[in-house]
Formats: C-alpha cells, structure tokens, sequence
C-alpha cells in the first residue's frame, strides 16, 4: 500500500514567491496533519484535520500560511508571499487512529 | 506548557553496544501519551511506540525496549546490541490536549543516534 504522499520533494523558490506543498493522506485515514521541522524549533504541527475539516490551526506561523484540504485524498499547504525564514522540511502525516501518526516523506523548501 | 526534552543531542556508539537514549517531560494532564518516532537519513518519520501514563510496564520490542517512571517523568528508550541501520535521529512526544479542547503532538528535539562498524 502507498503510504502518504507528498510533491513537491524538494522546492527552491525566491522571497515573495507563492508556494504550495501538496500531500495525499493513506487511504481510510481521518486525520491529516501538517508540520514544519526546522533545526531551531524542532518539529512543530502547524494544523490539522479530521474528516476534511480543520480542527487547530494554533501552529500556523501567520497570515501568509494556509492549508486546505478539499477532499479526503488531497490537501495544500500554501505560503504567500514565502520568506527566507520559511525555509523548512514540511510533513504531512495522516492516522486513522488519531496518536498513531504515518509521516510522508516531506518536502524540503529553501526560500532564496 | 507541555514540554518533552531530550537532553541528548548526539550519541556514537560503536556496533554491538548497548544505547539509552533519555526522555524527559512535563505535563499538567492526568492522563496523556507518550511516543517515540525514528526518523532515518531518508526523511520521513517512523512510529515505533505509544504508553499511555496509566501503563508503566516496561516494554520489549526485540532489540528495542521502553522504561516508563512515572516518579521521574521519564520515557527512555534503549536499544540493545545497536546495528549501523539503528542509526537515525530519534523523537521523544508526548499528547497534549490543548485549552481549546483539541489534541496534538509535543515532541522533543530529537537524539541523533550513529552506530559505528
């Protein structure tokens, strides 16, 4: 079975540039998760979903930052206008149970 | 605020050695849980174990195995007889129910592990 799936893997843009980070959750999983691991801060969840609908998005950094999720297999997480300080590894997790998390792969973005 | 720390940040053993890497954490909540993840050199995060706080039986999973003390507010792990594939950075968690009512996820900052030939 796939496991979660995330595009792009690696992403290099320039400061104000648009980003979105794609992910498709494992198949039957309710929860889909997003975060963000930097060598500062760790790793950190941004926000998270359950049946489609976001449940906390406390650890969205600001405005700049969104997340949709217009389906149970597909959700975006868009950055706009990026910053240099946005460069991150970002994952999407998604869990059936909700502690029983299954992480993607990630998607390494450098903001020039 | 719900803390998780590895004081750890790096550890080398040679193979074949015997390894602990130490959690330590705070919480106000009765009853939470608590995770350690993998995260090998190719990225994505690998769950290997959940305890919930009312549970503090030591668990043995092969080569892997959990002490949970409660009195210590402690969750070390420890790897025995470490192969070079153990080498990886290691993640402590643990819940936190947040004022809102929703849950997440409070890791550490992770030990990295190398096992040396």
């Amino acid at each position: 079975d796939a496991g979660v799936i995330q595009s792009p893997r690696h992403e290099v843009t320039e400061m104000g540039q648009e980003v979105t980070l794609r992910c498709k959750p494992i198949s039957g999983h309710d929860y889909l998760f997003w975060y963000r691991q930097t060598m500062m801060r760790g790793l950190e969840l941004l926000i998270y979903f359950n049946n489609n609908v976001p449940i906390d998005d406390s650890g969205m950094p600001e405005d700049r930052f969104s997340a949709k999720m217009p389906n149970a297999s597909f959700s975006t997480l868009k950055i706009q206008p990026s910053e240099p300080r946005d460069s991150a590894v970002y994952f999407c997790a998604s869990s059936l149970l909700f502690w029983w998390q299954f992480f993607g792969p990630g998607t390494r973005l450098t903001v020039l | 605020a719900q803390k998780v720390t590895q004081a750890q940040t790096e550890i080398s053993v040679v193979e074949k050695e015997d390894v602990t890497l130490d959690c330590v954490y705070e919480t106000r909540d009765t009853t939470y849980y608590l995770f350690w993840y993998k995260q090998p050199p190719s990225g994505e995060l690998v769950f290997l174990i959940r305890r919930n706080s009312f549970d503090e039986q030591n668990e043995i999973s092969g080569r892997y195995s959990w002490n949970f003390q409660k009195s210590t507010s402690s969750f070390n792990f420890t790897i025995t007889a470490s192969q070079v594939v153990d080498s990886a950075v290691y993640f402590c968690a643990l819940s936190e129910t947040t004022q809102g009512g929703s849950e997440k996820l409070v890791f550490g900052k992770g030990t990295k592990l190398t096992v040396n030939p």
